[in-house]
C-alpha cells in the first residue's frame, strides 16, 4: 500500500534552515509528482511546493519563493524540502503528498510539526 | 485570505443533507477542476472528490461534488456523526502549475 512517512521536523530558530524529507513506499516514486502541503496550527490547508516526476520542473508558493527549495531523490524513493531564512510564519505541520495529472493529492504522509521559535 | 471561499461552518443532524460551497474566479476554479477533501480531527486530509464530481474508489455515495462556472459544491447526505471534520476545496490557478486551498468548512453534526 501507498505509504509516505515525513521527518525532519522540530524546533528551529528564525532565521535557521530545515530539512525535511519524506520516505515513500508502495508505488512507483519515479512516475509521480509531488507536493508538500502545510498547516499551521489552528489553521487550513496551505499549497507550499511541487515538484515533477522526473524533477526537472518545480513550483512554489509566494510565501516560500527564494527561501524553500523542494528535491527529490528517485532511486532511493525519497522527497526533500529545504528550508532557509525560516521565520514564525512557517511554524506548521508540513505534509508530502502524491498527485498525478487527475487526482491530485490522492495520498498524504502524517505530517511533520516544524516550530519556528527563538 | 484564501482565493477559494468557504463558510467557516455547517452543520446539520443525522440523515440531512448538507451543500458546503466553495468560491473561485476566473483564473481558477472557473479554469480548472474543482477536488475536496476531507480532515477528520487529528488525521491527515483525505481525497473526497477529483475533477469535479468523480469519487475515488473506497469514498461513500453520500458525498457529491459539482461545478458551475466559478462556483463548486461538495454535497453530504444522510449526515452521519462520524463525518465531523474540515472540509476543503482545492484548485490550480491558471494553469500556471500552483494550486490553492479554500480556506476550510468546519462541520458539525448536531
Amino acid at each position: 500500500q501507498v505509504q509516505l512517512v515525513e521527518s525532519g521536523g522540530g524546533v528551529v530558530q528564525p532565521g535557521r534552515s530545515l530539512r525535511l524529507s519524506c520516505a515513500a513506499s508502495g508505488f512507483i516514486f519515479s512516475d509521480y509528482a509531488m507536493h508538500w502541503v502545510r498547516q499551521a496550527p489552528g489553521k487550513g490547508l496551505e499549497w507550499v511546493t511541487v515538484i515533477s516526476h522526473d524533477g526537472k520542473n518545480k513550483n512554489y508558493g509566494d510565501s516560500v519563493k527564494g527561501r524553500f527549495t523542494i528535491s527529490r531523490d528517485n532511486p532511493k524513493n525519497t522527497l526533500f524540502l529545504q528550508m532557509n531564512s525560516l521565520t514564525t510564519e512557517d511554524t506548521a505541520l508540513y505534509y508530502c503528498t502524491r498527485g498525478t495529472a487527475v487526482r491530485w493529492f490522492d495520498y498524504w504522509g502524517q505530517g511533520v510539526l516544524v516550530t519556528v521559535s527563538s | 485570505q484564501s482565493v477559494l471561499t468557504q463558510p467557516p461552518s455547517a452543520s446539520g443532524t443525522p440523515g440531512q443533507r448538507v451543500t458546503i460551497f466553495c468560491s473561485g474566479s476566473s483564473s481558477n476554479i472557473g479554469t480548472d477542476y474543482a477536488y475536496w477533501y476531507q480532515q477528520l480531527p487529528g488525521t491527515a486530509p483525505k481525497l473526497l472528490i477529483f475533477r469535479n464530481d468523480q469519487r475515488p474508489s473506497g469514498v461513500s455515495d453520500r458525498f457529491s461534488g459539482s461545478k458551475s462556472g466559478t462556483s463548486a459544491s461538495l454535497a453530504i447526505s444522510g449526515l452521519r456523526v462520524e463525518d465531523e471534520g474540515d472540509y476543503y476545496c482545492a484548485t490550480r490557478n491558471n494553469n500556471l502549475n500552483t494550486w490553492v486551498f479554500g480556506g476550510g468548512t468546519k462541520l458539525t453534526v448536531l
